[in-house]
């Protein structure tokens, strides 16, 4: 089975960093990958998909990019509404079947 | 409204069955993969199964193989989740989603808590 590995696993950041958070299959999945954002006590929410696509509705300070086995999500400048946890997420991969990475806790400094 | 809507968690004994419903409002249900996935407390997102438009392609996590069967109703536009067997390790909110054409889960229900307790 493909595995999913994030890293880190928290970061806290200043209000305007950048912020990068990395998310690396253990086979290539092409561009099949998705990120979400999760705030404390909701549900999650879809930002990207198809590794750089963003979502309708989300704000342009998120992007992604990568390819294969490495993949990054990108906040260009960090809010105190993106604390969260962010998650990838690979699909449309044989064997069939949905994989989330292990989440990536990002905190306001 | 476009919403998902689940039901049916609860409190169940080890051993013990539940079954989970998901109510599909707002859009062509049919022409849509739909997944749960369960989140237990703290932890990360896990994928527990999906299964396609016509309900005869279905996928599970091995974790829950052959305790779990995910099915469909297009014509009341619900998605199930039926879970026998149940485990202590299956204490989780249960999320049902939308999975979009184009990738990724889209839309989320706000999820029912399941608790395997004796």
């Amino acid at each position: 089975d493909i595995q999913m590995t994030q890293s880190p696993s928290s970061l806290s950041a200043s209000v305007g960093d950048r912020v990068t958070i990395t998310c690396r299959a253990s086979q290539g999945i092409s561009n099949y990958l998705a990120w979400y954002q999760q705030k404390p006590g909701k549900v999650p929410k879809l930002l990207i998909y198809a590794a750089s696509t963003l979502q309708s509705g989300v704000p342009s300070r998120f992007s992604g990019s990568g390819s294969e086995t490495d993949f990054t999500l990108t906040i260009s400048s960090l809010q105190p509404e993106d604390v969260a946890t962010y998650y990838c997420q690979k699909y449309n991969t044989a064997p069939p079947g949905i994989t989330f990475g292990p989440g990536t806790k990002v905190d306001i400094k | 409204e476009v919403q998902l809507v689940e039901s049916g968690g609860g409190v169940v004994q080890p051993w013990g069955s539940l079954r989970l419903s998901c109510a599909a409002s707002g859009f062509p249900f049919d022409n849509y993969w739909m997944t749960w996935v369960r989140q237990a407390p703290g932890k990360g997102l896990v994928w527990v199964a999906n299964i396609n438009q016509d309900g005869l392609v279905k996928n599970y996590v091995a974790a829950v193989e052959h305790r779990f069967s995910i099915f469909r109703d297009n014509t009341k536009n619900l998605v199930y989740l039926q879970m026998d067997h149940l485990r202590a390790e299956d204490t989780a909110i249960y999320y049902c989603a939308r999975q979009a054409d184009l990738g990724g889960l889209d839309l989320w229900g706000r999820g029912t808590a399941v608790t395997v307790s004796s």
